[in-house]
């Protein structure tokens, strides 16, 4: 299993301010995926961020809004960029992994980081 | 385009009851289906099923695949007030997760 720490927990951010928040992971690993969860929505996949190249974005979700960084096998970055109140939502990092059952691959989540915009 | 369905979205029960949680799935390159548990924050890992028809288990909880429909099931016996939550199913395809919509259940005493 991965242990995910992120930073901030919550949030409270002005309309035009930008937001970074961080993921650390405590195993290395090849890719680190960003999730966002609107409010009484389900889980989005905002982008996959590999070490050493650059993150790929899934359809809807561009570089200069919600640049990445990824400095290293176990973190990394997401900035929420000029933000607005419709960007208000639970931020989560993921990795994958396997279980203690049987080795299943799964992917595990960080705790996530609400964020609410005004 | 892929898509993953949940149904129903919303379930209240009581205490004791039986549910039964469904999901449907469209997804090239399918790899596995997941389930998971949401309480607050993070979801937590339920079950991975990979192969049709072998039922997976953990305490009162139960799930089945069915690669030649397309769906899978998530079964809930003797439900506590616990086991209130958004249960997601999500779809392994490549590299990525597709999550369906959640179905919120409400278990009351």
């Amino acid at each position: 299993s991965a242990v995910i720490s992120q930073k901030p927990s919550r949030d409270i951010c002005q309309r035009g301010t930008s937001l970074t928040i961080q993921c650390q992971v405590d195993s290395q690993v090849t890719m680190m995926f960003w999730y966002r969860q609107q409010p009484g929505q389900s889980l989005t996949l905002i982008a996959t961020a590999n070490q050493g190249s650059e993150a790929t974005y899934e359809s809807g979700f561009v570089i200069d809004k919600f640049p990445i960084s990824r400095p290293n096998l176990t973190f990394s970055t997401l900035t929420v960029s000029n933000m607005s109140p419709e960007d208000s939502s639970i931020y989560l990092c993921s990795v994958h992994g396997t279980t203690d059952r049987g080795l299943e691959e799964t992917q595990y989540f960080g705790p996530g980081t609400r964020l609410l915009v005004l | 385009e892929d898509k993953v369905v949940q149904s129903p979205l919303s379930l209240v029960v009581h205490e004791g009851d039986t549910v039964t949680l469904n999901c449907s799935y469209e997804v090239t390159n399918f790899r596995s289906l997941l389930w998971y548990k949401q309480e607050k924050k993070a979801p937590t890992f339920l079950f991975m099923l990979t192969s049709s028809g072998i039922e997976k288990k953990s305490g009162r909880l139960s799930s089945i695949l069915d690669k030649k429909e397309l769906f899978s099931i998530l079964n809930i016996t003797a439900t506590q007030t616990g086991d209130s939550a958004v249960y997601l199913c999500a779809a392994f395809e490549g590299g990525k997760l597709i999550f369906g919509q959640g179905t919120e259940l409400s278990v009351k005493p």
